[in-house]
Formats: structure tokens, C-alpha cells, sequence
């Protein structure tokens, strides 16, 4: 099954500065590419995403790009805020109609990145 | 907006006993998922459903079963609890197989 790895685990930036984090798929069936934010007491929520067929996404502060040779995808927030203070997850998906089924390859998460915000 | 609300916030429960979580969605989507999600291990896949009475095994779905039988209820069950299900449990909808889930708040479930 699909296996992601991400990068850093935890991730202090100064107010103001830029935060990289950094995923790795296993799959190269992979095609779906989400990233999630996740504030204290809530569930997760959908930041950005990106599918297979496209190399870069921006929506304002936030970017994705996708390096599918390399099975690589990470995130990019510039002019950091405090409000940007969360735990960010990735994710990679196949397409249902590969879906073998008995076992993992639904939407697959990294394991988090704490992003903290120094002000 | 789409709305996942979870029968419980917390939920404290002993070792035996059988629980039931439950998940509804109001945006008539087609896909339901549970996940659980335990600190340094992100979040792991229990089960999902595709359809209605449709379910597919995820990544860790021992010890654990799930009901669908309408569209907007997907329940989880744990059919005896032990103490290593101690966990934070979150459902998510979405209405086509690769596109955006929401989640719901989670349920915190604490086995003694």
C-alpha cells in the first residue's frame, strides 16, 4: 500500500518568515495530493491540493508542488502569521477504480508537521 | 457549508463493553470515513464506505466494525473495547472518492 513520509515533525518560524514542509509517496499511482491544517479542538480542514497533472498550485500565502519523477510534494506559507500556528498534514490518494480493496490505500496522511509561530 | 457532526465530544468507557460512535453528514455525499488518530502516528484508516451498506477495510481496521445503512450515517463499532483504542476517532465525508474529506470535530474516547 501507499506509504507517506513527511517532514519535520515540528517546525518553528519566525512571524513573518517562510515554512517549508516536505512529503514523500510511495505509490506512483498516486494522483491526489492534499494538504490538511488542523487547529487545537477541531478537526482537520482542507488547505490546498494538487493532482497529478499539474506541477505548482498557489492560493494566496499557501503553494504546493508536485515532483511526481521524484514522488515528492511539499508546502509552501510565506509572511508567516500567528493565525498559521497548527498541525499541517499530508496526504496521497489513488484512484478508487485501483482500489484493491483489504487494506490501506483509501486517502493515506503523513504523520503532521507542528508548524509553530515565533512572534 | 458542509457540516460532519460526531455523536460525542469525549466518551469514557470500560474494557469489554461495546461502543458505538456515530458520524452524520448533511451534504448527501457518496464516501464516509473513520480514521483514528493517536500523537506521532498521524491519522490511520479504520474503514470507509463508497455506497450505502458498502464498506472497504482500511489500514487498521481490527477490533472494529461499521454500519451504513443510509447515506448520511456512518457509524463505527467497537464490539469489545480494550485499552489500546484509547484514542482521538474522526469522521470524514466527501462527495467524489479524490476529492476534498470533511472532517468532523472528533470524539476522544478513553477505554479504562
Amino acid at each position: 500500500g501507499e506509504n507517506v513520509e513527511q517532514h519535520p515533525s515540528t517546525l518553528s518560524v519566525q512571524e513573518g518568515d517562510s515554512a517549508v514542509i516536505k512529503c514523500t509517496y510511495s505509490d506512483s499511482a498516486s494522483n491526489y495530493f492534499p494538504w490538511y491544517k488542523q487547529e487545537l479542538g477541531k478537526g482537520p480542514q482542507l488547505i490546498i491540493d494538487i493532482r497529478s497533472n499539474v506541477g505548482e498550485k498557489k492560493d494566496q500565502r499557501i503553494a504546493v508542488t508536485l515532483n511526481k519523477t521524484a514522488k515528492h510534494f511539499s508546502l509552501h506559507i510565506t509572511e508567516t502569521q500567528p493565525e498559521d500556528s497548527a498541525v499541517y498534514f499530508c496526504a496521497a490518494s489513488i484512484p478508487l477504480i485501483m482500489y484493491s480493496g483489504g487494506g490501506a490505500d483509501g486517502l493515506t496522511f503523513g504523520k503532521g508537521t507542528h508548524l509553530i509561530i515565533q512572534p | 457549508d458542509v457540516k460532519v457532526t460526531q455523536s460525542s465530544r469525549y466518551l469514557v468507557k470500560r474494557t469489554g463493553e461495546k461502543v458505538f460512535l456515530e458520524c452524520v453528514q448533511d451534504m448527501d455525499h457518496e464516501n464516509m470515513f473513520w480514521y483514528r488518530q493517536d500523537p506521532g502516528l498521524g491519522l490511520r484508516l479504520i474503514y470507509f464506505s463508497y455506497d450505502v451498506k458498502m464498506k472497504e477495510k482500511g489500514d487498521i481496521p481490527e477490533g472494529y466494525s461499521v454500519s451504513r445503512e443510509k447515506k448520511e450515517r456512518f457509524s463505527l463499532i467497537l464490539e469489545s473495547a480494550s485499552t489500546n483504542q484509547t484514542s482521538m476517532y474522526l469522521c470524514a465525508s466527501s462527495l467524489v472518492w479524490y476529492n476534498e474529506q470533511f472532517f468532523g470535530p472528533g470524539t476522544r474516547l478513553t477505554v479504562l
